[in-house]
């Protein structure tokens, strides 16, 4: 079946840092692909998304492009802040059973002033 | 503000309760779908719903039900019979567009079963 595989965390960078977290996925068709952040003890916010191959979603300073010879969707910031510290999700969608999401297992990034 | 609320954000019960979470969207949107969250992992589809008056069973639906009478309204029953009950709970909804469901997440209920 469907899956997303993220890089194992914690990941701690210092303020200004690059920021590069790695997602990959299987899927047998053409799936949507996502980012969410988790912030301490409360719900998902949709961060960004691609929806076709080479596709490139972006939000906050956020970036990640949809590649499918790689079946890759890597997250990455040039300048992280304090702020940005969280769980980070990737996840896909095929669109089948109702829209339902795959989700990586969440990549926690700290980082320190 | 459109958005989803759930209720409460913490929840004790003790082993044997059944214990009802409510999940509450006012973004008119038709599909909304249940998830639980356990510590260091993804999160996993519990039920999901894509129009009043029916649902589906998604990957761990055994110990769980859920009733969908309301458009903006999906309640989740966590039963004595779910073997390991405590976890996060999160509610999300979505609308379709095209082949895309973009699906937009509630603050969770954290439950706690001793």
């Amino acid at each position: 079946g469907d899956s997303v595989t993220q890089m194992e965390g914690p990941v701690t960078l210092s303020e200004e840092a690059f920021l590069t977290i790695n997602c990959t996925y299987t899927a047998t068709g053409y799936p949507s692909l996502f980012w969410y952040v988790q912030y301490p003890g409360e719900g998902l916010q949709l961060l960004l998304k691609a929806t076709k191959a080479d596709d490139k979603g972006s939000n906050k300073g956020f970036e990640a492009t949809y590649r499918k010879e790689t079946t890759s969707f890597h997250l990455e910031k040039g300048s992280v802040q304090v702020s940005d510290s969280a769980v980070y999700f990737c996840a896909l969608s095929d669109g089948n059973q109702g829209g339902k999401l795959i989700f990586g297992q969440g990549t926690e990034l700290s980082v320190k002033p | 503000d459109g958005g989803i609320t759930q209720s409460p954000k913490y929840l004790f019960r003790k082993e044997g309760q059944n214990v009802t979470l409510s999940c509450e969207q006012n973004l008119n949107h038709d599909a909304m779908y249940w998830y639980r969250q356990d510590p260091g992992q993804g999160l996993r589809l519990i039920y999901y719903s894509q129009i009043v008056n029916d649902f589906q069973k998604g990957d761990i639906a055994e110990g769980y039900s859920v009733s969908r009478e309301k458009k903006e309204s999906f309640p989740l029953t966590v039963t004595s019979a779910q073997k390991n009950p405590t976890a996060f709970y999160l509610c999300a909804s979505s609308n379709r567009q095209g082949a895309v469901y973009e699906q937009y997440f509630g603050p969770g209920t954290r439950l706690t079963v001793t």
